[in-house]
């Protein structure tokens, strides 16, 4: 089936670790994004890529990197310069609008 | 930047009632679109509705646009059980690859 898949679904990150989430998709969509959610807010965008090997920071990049050397992949590194990355992070691709979103993982810290 | 405004942010009714959900946007569009999310799930796209249109329907949805008063409604009708989630509008940033979403109307609905 085609679809987004984010793994793992539940994530702990200890005090200055750097953790990665990951974001599959099989859809053939050209552009991917990532997004936090807090609880009983809005998503707010982290950052977003086009196409292959280019990137973008959204609203909210500060703290966390991505990369997108497949049209398939986009992960998203949370870094220890993140102070409060407890949130539930989603994934979506699309050509435009709508966008398709995988199931998220939700981070906490230990 | 938060583009889509909801209202209510919470909305609690009967099964078998009507939901209404508005949302209120600040800059012109190209499209707007509604979407909805399970508790601790992603967001599943319902409908998108062009600012060229004024009224959509897809199954128990109707949805609305009116770009003079930069607005838009979601009526969920002969509500059930399942539909208990969070509803988002969202706005594209006039065409391009930008998704701008609002906080989103959170409904229960009462077997």
């Amino acid at each position: 089936d085609g679809g987004i898949t984010q793994s793992p679904k539940y994530l702990f990150r200890k005090e200055g670790q750097n953790v990665t989430l990951s974001c599959e998709q099989n859809l053939n969509h050209d552009a991917m994004y990532w997004y936090r959610q807090d609880p009983g807010q809005g998503l707010r965008l982290i950052y977003y890529s086009q196409i292959v090997n280019d990137f973008q920071k959204g609203d909210i990049a500060e703290g966390y990197s991505v990369s997108r050397e497949k049209k398939e992949s986009f992960p998203l590194t949370v870094t220890s310069a993140q102070k409060n990355p407890t949130a539930f992070y989603l994934c979506a691709s699309g050509t435009g609008q709508p966008q398709h979103f995988g199931d998220g993982t939700r981070l906490s810290i230990l | 930047s938060q583009q889509g405004e909801e209202d209510p942010q919470a909305l609690s009714i009967q099964e078998g009632e009507n939901a209404t959900m508005n949302c209120s946007y600040k800059t012109s569009i190209n499209n707007l679109q509604w979407y909805r999310q399970n508790s601790g799930r992603g967001l599943v796209h319902l409908i998108l509705i062009r600012s060229n249109e004024r009224e959509k329907h897809s199954g128990r949805l109707r949805v609305t646009l009116d770009t003079s008063k930069k607005s838009s409604s979601l009526l969920i009708t002969a509500s059930r059980a399942a539909d208990t989630a969070s509803y988002f509008c969202a706005t594209d940033e006039g065409g391009g690859f930008k998704t701008i979403f609002g906080a989103g109307t959170r409904l229960f609905v009462k077997a």
